[in-house]
């Protein structure tokens, strides 16, 4: 059964760093997806992605961050420098249709970022 | 911001028995509705979802219920097993947005034998 992928599937960093957060979205979905879950706290949504451009964003989605599809495979989340309150579980997300359409997201099983 | 809730964090059903699982929303604008259930240390895992047009969606042992009138939905899980504990999470969307989901915060269910 096709599933989304995510690597590394923890990342330590020190604040001010950049990470990047690779995910291979399923195969045949277009539309792509960022969230992330504080601990004891709700998932969020971050950012939306189709068609080489960002769809919509949240206002947590600010200047520091930025997602990118290198290549026809990878959806990546750079955040250029990280701060402590970045710590989370970062959820990629994919679906086959998203925009004016709602329907299904299948999620990665998540990047725990701890900014020490 | 709490647009979608989920007001108890945690519930006990003995095996065999019904587990339901409730849900509500303040935005009238979601049209669509979906239910994912979590395990510690994965990715929320897809469930069942249901449209603005249904007030009923079953698949096997999940069925969804929406009452848009009071805003409220709910994930009935019959008959329970131990390998659904784990927690659940209501989330909502509408059309026109790209589709991002609102999510709750949660819901603990404990399978007991």
């Amino acid at each position: 059964e096709p599933e989304v992928t995510q690597t590394p599937s923890h990342q330590v960093t020190q604040m001010g760093q950049e990470v990047i957060l690779r995910c291979v979205p399923i195969s045949n979905h277009l539309y792509f997806y960022w969230y992330r879950q504080i601990l004891g706290q709700k998932v969020e949504f971050l950012v939306s992605f189709y068609n080489n451009e960002i769809s919509e964003k949240s206002e947590i989605f600010d200047d520091q961050f930025s997602v990118e599809r290198p290549d026809g495979s990878n959806f990546t989340l750079k955040i250029r420098s990280t701060k402590l309150e970045d710590s989370a579980m970062y959820f990629c997300a994919s679906s086959a249709r998203g925009l004016g359409v709602a329907y299904e997201q299948y999620f990665g099983p998540g990047t725990r970022l701890t900014v020490t | 911001d709490q647009q979608v809730k989920q007001n108890s964090p945690s519930l006990s059903v003995q095996e065999g028995r019904i587990s339901i699982l409730n849900c509500d929303y303040t935005n009238s604008m979601f049209d669509y509705f979906l239910w994912y259930k979590k395990y510690p240390a994965e990715g929320p895992t897809f469930l069942i979802s249901i449209s603005s047009i249904k007030d009923k969606n079953e698949d096997g042992r999940f069925t969804v219920f929406l009452n848009k009138s009071a805003k409220h939905l709910s994930l009935h899980i019959v008959p329970s097993q131990p390998g659904d504990s784990a927690v659940y999470f209501c989330a909502a969307s509408y059309t026109g947005t790209a589709s991002k989901l609102t999510f709750g915060t949660g819901t603990r269910l404990q399978v007991t034998l």
